[in-house]
């Protein structure tokens, strides 16, 4: 499950830090926004998603917010952890119109310094 | 805690040949999917599935693709005569309905 495009934007943090990670979604129609994890050599991990009829959502160290003014979508991880060094995807859906098939971004590569 | 797993990790092929990438659900699950990830791009859908027939596909889910649940566990992709440009990470995902979770991706080399 490697993304290692030469050309992924990285955010460089300090441990102990908050992250914040930024996605600008392309679909004004999209209802359904998902953050995933990938580490190198592993498939996409889900954590975290949102509807569109909210503009917060709170998890374990991580908090999603919604702008559908503007269309941007961030992932606010609390703390940072070496475990938390990944690229990050944001991915959108339509769901109301009973698709299910997810919109990726390009990505961003976190990396946490010790 | 329940996972997609996928066989094979890597398989590498030569071009024309058929290959099947295979995969187990989480077996609860009602939806299935298969995306794959060319090296240095995003992750891209290819089709989904539901009740035994496909759901939704991309562009890029030509007729050198296709797909199958041949039993209750497991959910194949199969591609008829590979070409270079195939050479990807294959995932196959799966949702109850909405959650999507991950298998860990069949690396496919098609020389």
């Amino acid at each position: 499950g490697e993304s290692v495009g030469l050309h992924l934007p990285t955010l460089s943090v300090q441990e102990g830090d908050n992250s914040i990670i930024n996605c600008a979604y392309s679909n004004s129609a999209s209802d359904y926004f998902i953050w995933y994890k990938q580490e190198s050599g592993k498939g996409p991990q889900f954590i975290i998603d949102i509807r569109s009829n909210m503009d917060k959502r709170q998890g374990q160290r991580v908090t999603v917010l919604l702008n559908k003014t503007v269309k941007h979508l961030s992932l606010q991880i609390a703390a940072t952890q070496p475990g938390d060094s990944a690229v990050y995807f944001c991915a959108e859906n339509i769901m109301d119109t009973g698709r299910r098939a997810l919109t990726f971004g390009s990505g961003t590569r976190l990396q946490v310094q010790p | 805690e329940p996972e997609v797993t996928q066989t094979p990790s890597h398989q590498v092929t030569q071009m024309g040949q058929e290959v099947i990438l295979r995969c187990v659900p989480i077996s609860n699950h009602l939806y299935f999917y298969w995306y794959r990830q060319i090296l240095g791009q995003k992750v891209e859908f290819l089709v989904s599935f539901y009740n035994n027939e496909i759901s939704e596909k991309s562009e890029i889910f030509d007729d050198q693709f296709s797909v199958e649940r041949p039993d209750g566990s497991n959910f194949t992709l199969k591609i008829r005569s590979t070409k270079l440009e195939d050479s990807a990470m294959y995932f196959c995902a799966s949702s109850e309905p909405n959650e999507q979770f991950f298998g860990p991706g069949t690396r496919l080399t098609v020389l």
